[in-house]
């Protein structure tokens, strides 16, 4: 029962660097979200995607783009990182938000 | 300004003691889910509630909807360190293909 799986779990980058954040669900869900999460504010979405193919900004989405490469896949990059993206990033999926979000189990970024 | 709020932020207790936990907003929502999220982990659904006064139990947790779906709390009977975790109150947001979180509730079960 894999659900949402993330990748990498751990990251470090030095100020200025790119990365993509990896999700994928095995669940046949049609919603993929993305959120951050830090101390004191809770889970702030960054951007979601309703359905293949479509993609829309959450709560705080500057600094990141998204790509929904099918419907299983859902990436998240940084293009140039800063030390305010510190933070745990959380992927998730839905069938419907009735039904509540499926999470994965988190990637901790630090950007130094 | 936060659109959900939830009390106390941080509870530590005593192993079997009772405890409640509240998710309060100022809008009304058509239901309302509440997430524990453990350490390392994401969060997981607890609960989602629909009905105005709707009352859900699930073993030693107890959910109520609020009678005018604006708040909810969270009751837990006999807390064990097993319930240690952060507690989300979370609800469907603008075209409700979308869900917003409160800042969550921090509860710690002392053995």
């Amino acid at each position: 029962n894999a659900g949402v799986t993330q990748t990498p779990k751990f990251q470090v980058l030095k100020t200025g660097q790119s990365m993509t954040l990896q999700c994928a669900q095995d669940m046949n869900h049609n919603s993929m979200y993305w959120y951050r999460q830090d101390p004191g504010m809770g889970l702030r979405l960054i951007y979601y995607s309703a359905s293949e193919g479509t993609t829309d900004k959450g709560e705080v989405p500057n600094g990141y783009n998204v790509s929904r490469l099918n419907k299983r896949e859902f990436s998240l990059r940084l293009e140039s990182a800063a030390p305010s993206q510190t933070s745990v990033y959380f992927c998730a999926s839905s069938v419907a938000v009735l039904y509540g979000y499926t999470f994965g189990s988190g990637t901790r970024l630090t950007v130094v | 300004t936060q659109l959900l709020e939830q009390s106390p932020q941080f509870l530590s207790i005593q192993e079997g003691e009772n405890l409640t936990v509240y998710c309060n907003s100022s809008s009304v929502f058509s239901s309302l889910q509440w997430y524990r999220q453990e350490p390392g982990e994401g969060p997981v659904l607890l609960v989602t509630v629909v009905t105005g006064g709707e009352v859900k139990k699930l073993k030693r947790l107890t959910f109520q909807f609020g009678d005018a779906r604006k708040d909810s709390s969270l009751h837990i009977t006999a807390a064990q360190p097993g319930d240690t975790g952060l507690y989300l109150c979370a609800v469907p947001y603008s075209s409700a293909s979308k869900i917003i979180f409160g800042s969550g509730t921090r509860l710690s079960i002392r053995p």
